[in-house]
């Protein structure tokens, strides 16, 4: 039981480039959340899912987009990355409406754009 | 929408010594409080949450306290050691069109000397 996973744990871009973070969890959750950390900022929300094939904008989405094709998977594409993007993100995960409240994290990538 | 502030930025105490670590929040809406640990390094992980309807609650060194009317809520670690140095992160959740989102304070850096 691996519980929250993201992939990389760590990317280099130069500005104008592309790339795709995968956030899985092996939990059966229906909500997925993309957050990013920055210093003194605490976590804020760029997207979320309340179930597969579902998305929504959180607190800071431009920029981002997102896909839940699949219930296991949450998927944060940048783009064009831009150097205001450099940050620690953050996936999490938990149980739909009825379930426990906790979020669940997985180990955060950390992305640099030069 | 909610708004939390969390307060001290950084806190340093002896070991032994108790801390305390205060948000507010904006929303009289919102019925959920967590509290998450992040390690250096580390994911952010649930150390203890409380729910409107309760007024204080308790683990082991660590509780937390709610005071609706006040809209603020806190968080008290006694007999501190140095593994509970990490920063310390608060949330909000169940105010309309939350969705069960999350909304964090910004962090206390929590130091604790042997």
């Amino acid at each position: 039981n691996a519980g929250v996973t993201q992939t990389p744990k760590f990317r280099v871009l130069k500005t104008g480039q592309s790339m795709t973070l995968l956030c899985a969890q092996d939990m059966n959750h229906e909500y997925m959340y993309w957050y990013r950390q920055d210093p003194g900022m605490g976590l804020r929300l760029i997207h979320y899912s309340v179930g597969e094939g579902t998305t929504a904008k959180g607190e800071v989405p431009d920029g981002y987009n997102v896909s839940r094709l699949k219930k296991q998977n949450f998927l944060l594409g940048l783009e064009s990355a831009a150097p205001s993007q450099t940050s620690v993100y953050f996936c999490a995960s938990k149980s739909g409406t009825g379930g426990p409240n906790e979020q669940f994290f997985g180990p955060g990538t950390r992305l640099t754009v030069l | 929408g909610e708004n939390v502030e969390q307060h001290p930025s950084t806190l340093s105490v002896q070991e032994g010594d108790s801390a305390v670590i205060k948000c507010t929040y904006s929303d009289s809406a919102s019925n959920y409080f967590p509290w998450y640990k992040q390690e250096l390094g580390k994911r952010p992980q649930l150390i203890i949450d409380i729910r409107s309807n309760v007024g204080e609650k308790k683990d082991q060194r660590i509780a937390v306290t709610l005071n609706k009317t006040a809209k603020h809520f806190s968080l008290h670690i006694t007999e501190t050691q140095p593994e509970d140095s990490a920063v310390y992160f608060c949330a909000a959740s169940g105010f309309p069109g939350s969705q069960g989102n999350l909304i964090f304070g910004k962090g206390t850096k929590l130091s604790v000397k042997p």
